[in-house]
């Protein structure tokens, strides 16, 4: 099956410096991408959605700036957490969908996960 | 505006012991439905999608479009069942972008 990487899958940084965490897509293409955020025992908190070749859309309450995302390539997205601070601490996963076609034609809307990336900012 | 609600947070059974995961479901369109599972330790992973109508470590789930339901069912919960579900909806789109949508989870366990 489609498998998806995220590297680092753990990083201690200090507050104030930035850090990226890469998600590639290592067997299909993703023309789509998601960045999540998750508390521990805690649901999904979907931060953004990249798009390769545009601009990400992000939900509402996440900071553009603050939370950088490059999807330069069809198998690569980067999420950029800049001027790190405590409250960034969390586990955040990327997932790409996979339109799965059988026969030519769309059969379902697949999400495969990353590992999730563990951020800790003293 | 979709949404997807799991009102349990917390399952605790036995093992043997019937579960229902509840999932219900907000969307104007027709959208698609999966389960997502998350074991201790490892990444999310799909458990099972209403299209495919298959039964996956024996749980199933079907899609009722009148009470807007996709609840998960196993008629013997077995320990190694013990983790994190997620029902999630996918807009039914013909291509281009879309937003899913996640509900909160449920964290099952399975007592010996």
């Amino acid at each position: 099956g489609a498998v998806v990487s995220q590297h680092p899958s753990r990083v201690i940084c200090k507050s104030g410096t930035s850090v990226k965490i890469e998600c590639r897509s290592l067997d299909f293409q993703a023309t789509t991408m998601f960045w999540y955020r998750q508390f521990p025992k805690q649901s999904l908190m979907l931060m953004a959605t990249s798009n390769e070749g545009s601009k990400a859309t992000y939900e509402q309450g996440v900071e553009k700036d603050k939370f950088l995302i490059n999807h330069a390539s069809l198998t690569l997205s980067t999420l950029t957490v800049t001027s790190a601070h405590p409250e960034d601490s969390s586990f955040y996963i990327c997932s790409a969908r996979d339109l799965g076609t059988s026969g030519g034609q769309k059969s379902y809307n697949e999400q495969f996960f990353g590992p999730g990336t563990r951020l800790t900012v003293l | 505006a979709q949404r997807v609600t799991q009102p349990e947070k917390l399952l605790s059974v036995f093992k043997g012991a019937p579960v229902e995961l509840k999932c219900n479901y907000s969307y104007s369109g027709s959208p698609e439905l999966f389960w997502y599972v998350q074991y201790s330790r490892q990444r999310l992973q799909l458990l099972l999608r209403h299209i495919s109508r298959e039964s996956i470590k024996g749980f199933t789930a079907d899609l009722n479009k009148g009470e807007t339901s996709f609840h998960l069912k196993k008629p013997f919960a077995q320990e190694e069942d013990s983790a994190m579900y997620y029902c999630a909806l996918s807009p039914n789109a013909s291509g281009g972008s879309y937003i899913p949508t996640f509900g909160r989870g449920t964290s099952l366990i399975v007592h010996p």
